[in-house]
């Protein structure tokens, strides 16, 4: 039952470095999305996909780059990294219901990451 | 826009005490409404959720009814555990985003339960 994988769990980045935050599922889920959580600020959207090769912007995507070559994958890469982005980095998936937005979401257990 | 208002916290109860959460939300719609938990480190899961006026969402003995005259979806529970201490996070989604899934979050309010 691995449900939505993250790595790494912990990162410490220089700025002006580059990484990638890897998210998989093995639930066969349409729908990726990435979260900043940080403190007084609450959950935030980074980038969303609904589907293998379909990606869209949240609403904090600047300084960040995602792609969907497969269903399972759905990495995050910070193209260079600044102390802005220090914060915890959540991976969430979910399937297509009926209703469409709203169903199950299943996240990963989160990344924290420092920007020195 | 929609917006989701928890109340602030840190909450901070005695075993077997009575918790409520408050949470009011402003939409334009009837958007879906949730309960998310987040135990200290580790993801948010999904508590309770709502999809219509006058449901009642339950789950481990947490209760919230969607009440569309007062735009609200408290959370409560009779008698809290230490297990409960967690962060609590009251969200809504907008049915007419599709498939899109934005959920829209409130801060959190931060449980304490103690022994």
């Amino acid at each position: 039952n691995a449900g939505v994988t993250q790595t790494p769990k912990f990162q410490v980045l220089k700025t002006g470095q580059s990484m990638t935050l890897q998210c998989a599922q093995d639930m066969n889920h349409e729908y990726m999305s990435w979260y900043r959580q940080d403190p007084g600020m609450g959950l935030r959207l980074i980038h969303y996909s609904v589907g293998a090769g379909i990606t869209d912007q949240g609403e904090v995507p600047n300084g960040y780059n995602v792609s969907r070559s497969t269903t399972e994958d759905f990495p995050l890469r910070l193209l260079s990294a600044a102390p802005s982005q220090t914060s915890v980095y959540f991976c969430a998936s979910s399937y297509r219901g009926p209703r469409g937005a709203g169903e199950k979401l299943f996240f990963g257990s989160g990344t924290q990451l420092s920007v020195l | 826009g929609d917006s989701v208002t928890q109340m602030e916290g840190p909450v901070t109860l005695s075993e077997e005490a009575f918790l409520t959460i408050n949470c009011t939300y402003t939409a334009t719609g009837y958007p879906s409404l949730f309960w998310y938990v987040q135990y200290p480190g580790e993801g948010l899961q999904l508590l309770l959720k709502a999809t219509k006026a006058d449901d009642k969402g339950s789950n481990k003995g947490f209760e919230a009814t969607y009440r569309k005259e007062t735009t609200s979806f408290h959370l409560e529970k009779g008698s809290v555990q230490v297990s409960d201490s967690a962060v609590y996070f009251c969200a809504l989604s907008d049915p007419r985003a599709g498939n899109n899934r934005k959920l829209i979050w409130g801060l959190g309010t931060s449980l304490a339960v103690n022994p």
